[in-house]
């Protein structure tokens, strides 16, 4: 089974802080994904990582940057965190390669929690 | 533009009886995949099933199945007998050729099913 972890369930932080998210997946998939979900808004996807060190911009990176040093985590950075960014951050991944493009389902990990005061 | 439609945000089934949460799609893609998540209380997003656009048989997966009209551009998740550890909130997803390099999912609002015993 595919297993996708996140550093933490739960997060505090005041604003102005920086903030990382941790995202480590056992798969060795080489999508990654960062998505913020909202209610009455779905999901929507923040950064994409294609592979090590790539990454390119979602529907939504204002206000975030992320890393891909290893092939199996990928963090989410929040640089001054701003209470707009309340929110849940879900990590997901998949396998990559042109085929079976459309098919290839996304594994999330349980999500974090993140209250920004 | 792509866009998925939940028309339905909550929905109650007694135990044992099926149900029918709709979703409804845009997209000018001629290829393209549908896939339906479900997200229980714990936050995590658990992948479901799989449509492609092309497939001749709606997909089946268990429990689950897809009521696909590709004409109707609905893709409509069935859960039959159903359980009380169905009671979730399920999200429609698709991903067609105009995602680009990212192969982002675009996500609907989600439906909240409760299902009473």
């Amino acid at each position: 089974d595919v297993k996708v972890t996140q550093s933490s369930r739960y997060l505090v932080k005041r604003t102005g802080e920086k903030v990382f998210l941790e995202c480590v997946q056992d798969m060795d998939h080489e999508n990654m994904f960062w998505y913020r979900q909202d209610p009455g808004l779905g999901l929507r996807l923040i950064y994409f990582s294609y592979d090590v060190k790539m990454k390119e911009k979602g529907d939504i990176p204002e206000g975030y940057s992320v890393s891909r040093e290893k092939k199996e985590r990928f963090s989410l950075i929040l640089e001054s965190a701003s209470t707009n960014q309340t929110s849940m951050y879900l990590c997901a991944s998949s396998s990559g390669g042109q085929g079976g493009f459309l098919r290839r389902a996304q594994y999330f990990g349980p999500g974090t929690r993140l209250l920004v005061l | 533009a792509q866009k998925i439609t939940q028309t339905q945000p909550g929905m109650f089934v007694q135990e044992k009886e099926a149900v029918t949460l709709d979703c409804t799609y845009d997209t000018s893609d001629q290829s393209y995949g549908l896939f339906w998540y479900k997200q229980p209380s714990s936050g995590e997003m658990i992948f479901l099933i799989y449509q492609g656009s092309y497939d001749e048989q709606n997909a089946t997966e268990g429990r689950y199945s897809l009521n696909f009209q590709k004409a109707r551009k609905s893709a409509n998740l069935v859960i039959s007998a159903s359980q009380l550890g169905d009671s979730a909130m399920y999200f429609c997803a698709m991903r067609g050729r105009g995602s680009g390099n990212t192969g982002k999912l675009i996500f609907g609002q989600g439906t909240t099913l409760q299902v009473k015993p």
